[in-house]
C-alpha cells in the first residue's frame, strides 16, 4: 500500500541555517504530495503541495520538488527563522478523488536565535 | 470564516468509560475525516464521510468505535469502552468536496485514558 517515510527528528538549527527534511514515498500511480506544518498548540496547516512529477511547491520560503525518479519530496528552506519551529509532516494522497491523506511520522524542527 | 471546530480540547477519562468527540466542519464542506494521531506519529485515518455517508470506515475499530454525521454537517466520534491504548489526539478535517484538495484540520481533542 501507499506509505510515506520522512527523516526522524528532532532537527535543531540556528537561525538563518539551511534546512532539509527528507521525505520519500511508496505509491501506485501518480499521487499528490504535500507538506503540512503543525505549530505548537495549533492544528495542521497545509504548507505546500505538488500534484505531478517535477512540480515544485513553494510557500513562506519553503519549497519541495516532486521527484518521481527518486520517489522523493524533500522540504528545503534557505534560511530558517525561530518562527519556523514546528512539526513538519510529509503526506500523500492517492489518485482517486477524496482519498485520505497518508502521513509520515513528522519531523520536529527547533530553531534557536 | 470559522475553521474546523472540535470539542472538547482535552479529555481525561478512566479506562472502560465512554467518551465522545464533536466536530463542526467548515460551512459548506461535504467531505469530513476523522484521524487519530498517536504521540510521535503522523495522523492515521479512522473514517471518511461524504455528506452523511461513511464511504471509508475500513480503519475504524468497530468493536468499540462508532461515528455519525447526521444531516451531513456536524460529526461525533465515540469510543465505548475506552482502553489505555486509545490515548491520542483525535483530529477532524474537512474539505469542500472529494475533488477539492484543500483540506482543513481542527486543533484536535487530546484524549488521555488512565
Amino acid at each position: 500500500g501507499n506509505s510515506v517515510t520522512q527523516m526522524e527528528g528532532p532537527v535543531t538549527l540556528s537561525e538563518e541555517a539551511f534546512l532539509t527534511i527528507n521525505c520519500t514515498y511508496t505509491a501506485t500511480g501518480y499521487p499528490s504530495l504535500f507538506w503540512y506544518v503543525q505549530y505548537p498548540g495549533e492544528g495542521l496547516q497545509l504548507l505546500l503541495k505538488a500534484t505531478k512529477a517535477d512540480d515544485k511547491g513553494s510557500n513562506k520560503g519553503f519549497e519541495a520538488t516532486y521527484r518521481k525518479e527518486t520517489t522523493s519530496f524533500h522540504l528545503e528552506k534557505g534560511s530558517v527563522q525561530v518562527s519556523d519551529s514546528a512539526v513538519y509532516f510529509c503526506a500523500l494522497s492517492g489518485q482517486q478523488a477524496g482519498t485520505a491523506l497518508i502521513f509520515g511520522k513528522g519531523t520536529t524542527l527547533s530553531v534557536s536565535s | 470564516e470559522a475553521g474546523v471546530v472540535q470539542s472538547p480540547r482535552y479529555k481525561i477519562i478512566e479506562k472502560k468509560q465512554p467518551v465522545a468527540f464533536w466536530c463542526n466542519p467548515i460551512s459548506g464542506h461535504n467531505t469530513l475525516y476523522w484521524y487519530r494521531q498517536n504521540l510521535g506519529q503522523g495522523p492515521e485515518l479512522l473514517i471518511r464521510y461524504e455528506n452523511e455517508e461513511a464511504v471509508d470506515d475500513s480503519q475504524l475499530p468497530k468493536d468499540r468505535f462508532s461515528a455519525e454525521r447526521l444531516k451531513g454537517v456536524d460529526s461525533t466520534l465515540k469510543i465505548q469502552p475506552a482502553e489505555l491504548g486509545d490515548s491520542a489526539v483525535y483530529l477532524c478535517a474537512s474539505r469542500k468536496s472529494a475533488t477539492n484538495e484543500k483540506l482543513f484540520f481542527g486543533s484536535g481533542t487530546q484524549l488521555s485514558v488512565l
